[in-house]
C-alpha cells in the first residue's frame, strides 16, 4: 500500500523556519519524482516545489523561490521541504504527493498534509 | 488568483448530472498539456479522479468522466450521489515550469 505521511509543521514567525518531512513507503521512492503541494485556509491548491526521482533537478513557483529548498533522501524514503524567510501569505496546509510517471504532470498520490502557521 | 478558471460552486439533486468547467490559456491546456481532475474533501488527501483529460484510475466509477477541448476542459458526473459532494480542482502543467490549479469547484447534492 502507497502511503506518504508528512510532519514537521508547526507554529512559526514571521521571517523563521521550518522542515517539513514526507516519509513514503510502499514503492520504489527513488524512481518516482515528488512534489509539494500547499493550501491555504479558504483557498484552492498550489503546486510549490518539484524534484526529481534523483534529486538532481529541482523546480520551484515563483512565490517561494529563493526561500524554501526541496531535495530528498532516497536512502530514508523520505522528501523535504525547507521552509526560510516565512511569511504570514504561506501559512497552509502542506501536502506531499508522487508524481504519477515521467509521462503525465499529474499526481496519483497525496499525503493527508502537515499545517504551517506563519503568525507572530 | 488560481491559472486555470472553475466556477465557485455548482450544485444538483440525486440521480443528476452535473459539470464543471476549467479554463486555461496557450500557455497551459491550449499548449497541449493533459488536463487532470482532483476530488478534495477540506483537510484529507486530494485523489485523482481523472488524468490525461479522460481516463479513470483503477477503482474510480465511470460515473466520473472528463474532456478537453482547445484551452478548457469539463469534468462531468452523471447519477449525483451524496457521497460525491466535495471541492473538485483541475490541474494541468504550464510552459513556466509550473504545475497549475484551477481554484476549486465546491459541489453540493441538493
Amino acid at each position: 500500500e502507497v502511503q506518504l505521511v508528512e510532519s514537521g509543521g508547526g507554529l512559526v514567525q514571521p521571517g523563521g523556519s521550518l522542515r517539513l518531512s514526507c516519509v513514503v513507503s510502499g514503492f520504489s521512492f527513488s524512481t518516482y519524482a515528488m512534489s509539494w503541494v500547499r493550501q491555504a485556509p479558504g483557498k484552492g491548491l498550489e503546486w510549490v516545489s518539484a524534484i526529481s526521482g534523483s534529486g538532481g533537478n529541482t523546480y520551484y513557483a515563483d512565490s517561494v523561490k529563493g526561500r524554501f529548498t526541496i531535495s530528498r533522501d532516497n536512502s530514508k524514503t523520505t522528501l523535504y521541504l525547507q521552509l526560510n524567510s516565512l511569511r504570514a501569505e504561506d501559512t497552509a496546509l502542506y501536502y506531499c504527493a508522487r508524481r504519477y510517471s515521467s509521462s503525465w504532470y499529474v499526481f496519483d498520490y497525496w499525503g493527508q498534509g502537515t499545517r504551517v502557521t506563519v503568525s507572530s | 488568483q488560481s491559472v486555470l478558471t472553475q466556477p465557485p460552486s455548482v450544485s444538483g439533486a440525486p440521480g443528476q448530472r452535473v459539470t464543471i468547467s476549467c479554463t486555461g490559456s496557450s500557455s497551459n491546456i491550449g499548449a497541449g498539456y493533459s488536463v487532470h481532475w482532483y476530488q478534495h474533501l477540506p483537510g484529507t488527501a486530494p485523489k485523482l479522479l481523472i488524468f490525461g483529460n479522460n481516463n479513470r484510475p483503477s477503482g474510480v466509477p465511470d460515473r466520473f468522466s472528463g474532456s478537453k477541448s482547445g484551452t478548457s476542459a469539463s469534468l462531468a458526473i452523471t447519477g449525483l450521489r451524496a457521497e460525491d459532494e466535495a471541492d473538485y480542482y483541475c490541474q494541468s502543467y504550464d510552459n513556466s515550469l509550473s504545475w497549475v490549479f484551477g481554484g476549486g469547484t465546491k459541489l453540493t447534492v441538493l
